[in-house]
């Protein structure tokens, strides 16, 4: 079946440090890989995506890459702010099924 | 603005009471999605709806309804038959299902979120 396991958290950094928060997956068919950010009280927001194997998703400063050899799409940040304090969730939507599936969340929070 | 407008924002249910969430989009999305959030944990799907007037359970379907009579609408209601409703409700859509892009799949947009807690 279909799953995504994430790092678990939570993860405090302080500003400016170099964020990577691990994501897995297991699917069937080509899936399409995504990052959500869940600022509190808020629903989720699409971060970034990638759709096939070697893409690279980015947007605001964070990164991730596709890797099929590995199944993994990791969640890179080169120096993180306060602002970037949230829940991430790592996503997989398979082209064979009619789902997304979603990782537990990872807990980031960064002080100053 | 296009978007997901979920309401209301927070929600408080008695005994025995059925209530309703409402999710409604003007994305023009054809499918979507509820889901249920408790603290630390993921998103865990109770219905979702590919076209109108067809929905289909997810994975924990039990004590809750849907309707999807409207393109833009897909309330979620929450029946007395659930013992444990507190929660954080998520409405989703996405502009085709997942599996019907072979260009590569779209991602579900998201409502702001309804917090539904026992009186």
């Amino acid at each position: 079946g279909n799953s995504v396991t994430q790092m678990e958290g939570p993860v405090t950094l302080s500003e400016e440090a170099f964020l990577t928060i691990n994501c897995t997956y297991t699917a069937t068919g080509y899936p399409s890989l995504f990052w959500y950010v869940q600022y509190p009280g808020e629903g989720l927001q699409l971060l970034l995506k990638a759709t096939k194997a070697d893409d690279k998703g980015s947007n605001k400063g964070f990164e991730a890459t596709y890797r099929k050899e590995t199944t993994s799409f990791h969640l890179e940040k080169g120096s993180v702010q306060v602002s970037d304090s949230a829940v991430y969730f790592c996503a997989l939507s398979d082209n064979t099924g009619n789902q997304f599936y979603f990782g537990t969340g990872t807990s980031l929070t960064v002080i100053p | 603005d296009g978007g997901i407008t979920q309401s209301p924002k927070y929600l408080f249910r008695k005994e025995g009471q059925n209530v309703t969430l409402s999710c409604e989009q003007n994305l023009n999305h054809d499918a979507m999605y509820w889901y249920r959030q408790d603290p630390g944990q993921g998103l865990r799907l109770i219905y979702y709806s590919q076209i109108v007037n067809d929905f289909q359970k997810g994975d924990i379907a039990e004590g809750y309804s849907v309707s999807r009579e409207k393109k833009e609408s897909f309330p979620l209601t929450v029946t007395s038959a659930q013992k444990n409703p507190t929660a954080f409700y998520l409405c989703a859509s996405s502009i085709t299902p997942a599996g019907w892009d072979r260009g590569g799949n779209q991602p579900q947009h998201f409502g702001d979120g309804t917090r539904l807690s026992i009186l």
